[in-house]
């Protein structure tokens, strides 16, 4: 029941750089903040990126999202053999009530 | 230490009911809007629902799937969130989060997760 689009999976090699898209829609990306997922497998999600582009505390800088109108996008920079995991977008979905809806997932690889 | 710890998962079958808690410590449990996530094995992270805290009204919201089977309540004295799941389907079974937001900082994001409970739907 996603409603935010992924591609399934996306690889570079070490060092390099790796784009993952986020696709939405009005009611949730285009009118809400954007937040991004990282899953090791077997273990909880854990948050890299929320409001669109802000980081945590302890993410490296070699993580970045943005967002234009209904599509985010995060960027791995830098790409390293421990970045490799499933990735999830989350926007809030206010179209008829408050509803939080996750991407498609996407598994970064890397070559 | 900020931490969320789900129990009461494990194996039911088709039509049956099974009571998920949440423990929560380190933080100010009663301020937070708390939700439950689930994860089917081998599948991606699906939003089940939502409370808010008290102050807020309390109420909830949950995910088009799960709407009048599944109820989420939350003990703010005891710390510790509830999913009651009802009239169980196959496709409820899945890796059980609960997760929310505690930072000032964070807006718009599940910035704390447990590590999950189990439940399988299954005859």
């Amino acid at each position: 029941q996603s409603v935010l689009t992924q591609p399934p999976s996306v690889s570079a090699a070490p060092g390099q750089k790796v784009t993952i898209s986020c696709s939405g829609s009005s009611s949730n990306i285009g009118n809400n903040y954007v937040s991004w997922y990282q899953q090791f497998p077997g273990t909880a999600p854990k948050f890299v990126i929320y409001e669109n582009n802000k980081r945590p505390s302890g993410i490296p800088d070699r993580f970045s999202g943005s967002k234009s109108g209904t599509s985010a996008t995060l960027d791995i920079t830098g790409l390293q053999t421990g970045d490799e995991a499933d990735y999830y977008c989350g926007a809030w979905d206010t179209s008829l009530s408050d509803l939080y809806v996750f991407g498609t997932g996407t598994k970064v690889t890397v070559l | 230490e900020v931490q969320l710890v789900e129990s009461g998962g494990g194996l039911v079958e088709p039509g049956g009911s099974l009571r998920l808690s949440c423990a929560a410590s380190g933080f100010t449990f009663s301020n937070a809007w708390m939700s439950w996530v689930r994860q089917a094995p081998g599948k991606g992270l699906e939003w089940v629902g939502r409370i808010k805290r008290k102050t807020a009204g309390g109420t909830t919201d949950y995910a088009a799937p799960v709407k009048g089977r599944f109820t989420i309540s939350r003990d703010d004295a005891k710390k510790t969130l509830y999913l009651q799941m009802n009239s169980l389907k196959t496709e409820d079974t899945a890796l059980y989060y609960c997760t929310t937001r505690h930072l000032p900082t964070v807006t718009h994001a599940f910035d704390i997760w447990g590590q999950g409970t189990m439940v399988t739907v299954s005859s």
